[in-house]
């Protein structure tokens, strides 16, 4: 069966730009995570969604960052203003309500 | 802001060797998790550990959680140059379900 998958897997973006990173998670998976990894450094946790509802955004770093999961399927994180400090690898991942989650490739943002 | 303190940061064995590797915290966790990540990929689990004192074996791999569920370790029998990754601890707390990920620790196994 298909995993958690994640696009672009690498993105560019110029200082500024807006960025939109997809995830699709696992079938099923009510729950789920995004986080962002820094270079030498573990994941740290950003959102949390129930289906469709966004239950916790208490680890998004600014008002730029943005996620939904509109059809509590598919997610999509979004940058709005991009800034070097935000580069780094983004991970999703999903899971059965309560139980192990399971992460996706990550997409690694470099912003210039 | 990361809970949990994993160490060593670093470590470059020979193929045959055995490790062990370290994750502390001042707070209790209701589980613990041991996830191993490879250059480009996302985490994958190895074992989750909940109760205090338990200990759980995955073939070379021995994992221990803390009597007071606060620290863990994970111990590698035999090492191999497969078992090469960046091994992260994560902790679960009742209050939430988001992982408190450690820095982790980058492991080289060489031939």
């Amino acid at each position: 069966g298909a995993g958690v998958s994640q696009s672009p897997r690498y993105k560019v973006a110029k200082r500024g730009q807006d960025v939109a990173l997809r995830c699709d998670p696992i079938s099923g998976h009510v729950s789920l995570f995004w986080y962002q990894q820094a270079l030498g450094q573990g994941p740290e946790f950003l959102t949390y969604f129930q289906n469709e509802a966004q239950l916790d955004k208490s680890g998004l770093p600014s008002d730029r960052f943005f996620a939904e999961r509109p059809e509590g399927s598919v997610s999509t994180l979004k940058i709005q203003r991009t800034q070097q400090e935000d580069s780094a690898v983004y991970l999703c991942a999903s899971s059965p309500l309560g139980d192990t989650q399971y992460f996706g490739p990550g997409t690694r943002l470099t912003v210039l | 802001t990361q809970l949990l303190e994993q160490s060593p940061q670093f470590l470059s064995i020979q193929e045959g060797e055995n490790l062990t590797v370290y994750c502390n915290s001042s707070s209790v966790f209701s589980s613990l998790q041991w996830y191993r990540q490879e250059p480009g990929e996302g985490p994958v689990l190895l074992v989750t550990v909940v109760t205090g004192g338990e200990v759980k074996k995955l073939k070379r791999l021995t994992f221990q959680f803390g009597d007071a569920r606060k620290d863990s370790s994970l111990h590698i029998t035999a090492a191999q140059p497969g078992d090469t990754g960046l091994y992260l601890c994560a902790g679960g707390t009742n209050s939430g379900y988001a992982l408190n990920f450690g820095k982790g620790t980058s492991l080289l196994v060489t031939p």
